[in-house]
């Protein structure tokens, strides 16, 4: 158990929608980062928040957005859901800007797009 | 430029050593980390290198060589739990693809 919790688990979308998916951080950690993860890959980094702020983008179009509320919990969205969007999306807490310091991933939403 | 190269599959004996490499490109990092990631799970922490030479932490140890663009990770007394995908990071943004580490008994 890191701490970190991911809702929901697994979600079935239909191409040209919107989802939302949530992550509540490890206490005491102001950092999340989201990843997006395709079968048999590595995570690839979506942005990261910090205080609240966006601290860094990785290379996704602006339909992938976020939001860090002041209980440092998050949202990742998805606008014109693509069937390429089908993945496992990883939130990751840490304490700092997580250059140096762990992070602690949660289990991660499956999300599928038909 | 800024990938993290690592082998896509090792195999490896119950109690042997197994190393995974992961090398790179980019020179400027702060520091390159491992995390395992059993399937259906979320990847859990094993190590960070800031600094080159060994960290070693239980079974676990990580290596890293600035010079020679690489890094590696050391398991020791390999037990069939260790089965799982092994993955590289490079400061926050960039992991590797992973590497599937096969037990057997």
């Amino acid at each position: 158990e890191t701490g970190v919790t991911q809702s929901p688990t697994h979600l079935i979308k239909t191409r040209g929608q919107q989802v939302t998916l949530r992550c509540s951080s490890q206490s005491g950690h102001n950092t999340v980062s989201w990843y997006q993860q395709a079968l048999g890959q590595g995570p690839q980094f979506i942005f990261q928040y910090y205080r609240e702020e966006e601290n860094g983008r990785g290379n996704f179009p602006p339909r992938f957005s976020g939001l860090q509320f002041p209980n440092y919990s998050s949202e990742l969205n998805v606008n014109a859901l693509e069937l390429d969007d089908s993945a496992l999306y990883l939130c990751a807490s840490s304490k700092a800007d997580g250059v140096g310091t762990e992070a602690f991933f949660g289990q991660g939403t499956r999300l599928t797009v038909v | 430029g800024q990938s993290l190269e690592q082998p896509s599959e090792v195999t490896a004996v119950e109690g042997a050593i197994v190393q995974i490499n992961c090398t790179y490109q980019t020179s400027g990092f702060y520091g390159l980390s491992w995390y395992q990631q059993h399937d259906g799970g979320a990847p859990t922490f094993l190590s960070y290198n800031a600094l080159d030479g060994l960290e070693e932490t239980g079974r676990f140890s990580s290596f890293l060589s600035r010079s020679d663009s690489y890094g590696y990770l050391l398991l020791q007394e390999l037990q069939m739990k260790d089965s799982a995908s092994y993955f590289c990071r490079k400061d926050k943004i960039i992991f590797g693809k992973g590497t599937r580490l096969h037990i057997l008994p």
